[in-house]
């Protein structure tokens, strides 16, 4: 079945540790958005990718980076200069000509410990 | 960059009863969504609706392009209608961020 998907669903991590997130697309999308929510709170875009091999900083880009070698997978990674980690991380895909529609994976929800 | 507003923040309603969820927005969109948020935090499609009026099923949406706000309505709200719903917009000038509104969270009591 296509879809996007997020692995893994729950992940927890010490202090100071670097730790990858994966997001994984068979829809053929061309663009691929990694967004962060808090308990309560609405998503905000940390980084997007239209390309292989390009990706642009987002709204709340500091203390994350990314990589887009293939077109299917938009790893995040949270480094250790984030300074507040935990939360619930969801990725998107999108055709990526206008007017077309996105679609989430199931998220992975980090927690520092 | 684009403002996206959503109202209310939070509605309370007995199951049955009929709701009006909104989103404003502050620039002209090439794309608009609305979305629901169940409570294991998925995000599911409800409508992808740029302009003019969808239905499926109890719910329906209408986006007014040129007044830049669109509505979701939900009739005979049920138990399993509770989350929060969130609109999200992509600016027509093409600086490709999808931008999400806050969220409506919805309470539907038995």
């Amino acid at each position: 079945d296509g879809g996007i998907t997020q692995s893994p669903k729950y992940l927890f991590r010490k202090e100071g540790q670097n730790v990858t997130l994966s997001c994984e697309q068979n829809l053929n999308h061309d663009a691929m958005y990694w967004y962060r929510q808090d308990p309560g709170q609405g998503l905000r875009l940390i980084y997007y990718s239209q390309i292989v091999n390009d990706f642009q900083k987002g709204d709340i880009a500091e203390g994350y980076s990314v990589s887009r070698e293939k077109k299917e997978s938009f790893p995040l990674t949270v480094t250790s200069a984030q300074k507040n980690p935990t939360a619930f991380y969801l990725c998107a895909s999108i055709k990526g000509n206008m007017n077309t529609e996105a679609f989430f994976g199931q998220g992975t929800r980090l927690t520092v410990v | 960059g684009i403002q996206v507003e959503q109202s209310p923040p939070d509605l309370i309603l007995q199951e049955g009863a009929n709701s009006t969820l909104r989103c404003n927005f502050s620039d002209s969109v090439n794309n608009l969504q609305w979305f629901h948020q169940n409570p294991w935090g998925q995000l599911i499609n409800l409508f992808y609706i740029p302009s003019g009026t969808k239905q499926n099923g109890r719910l329906s949406a209408t986006t007014v392009a040129t007044e830049r706000y669109s509505l979701l309505y939900i009739s005979s709200s049920q138990t399993t209608d509770s989350g929060v719903y969130f609109c999200a917009v992509e600016r027509v000038n093409r600086d490709d961020k999808i931008i999400f509104g806050k969220g409506t969270r919805l309470h539907i009591l038995p």
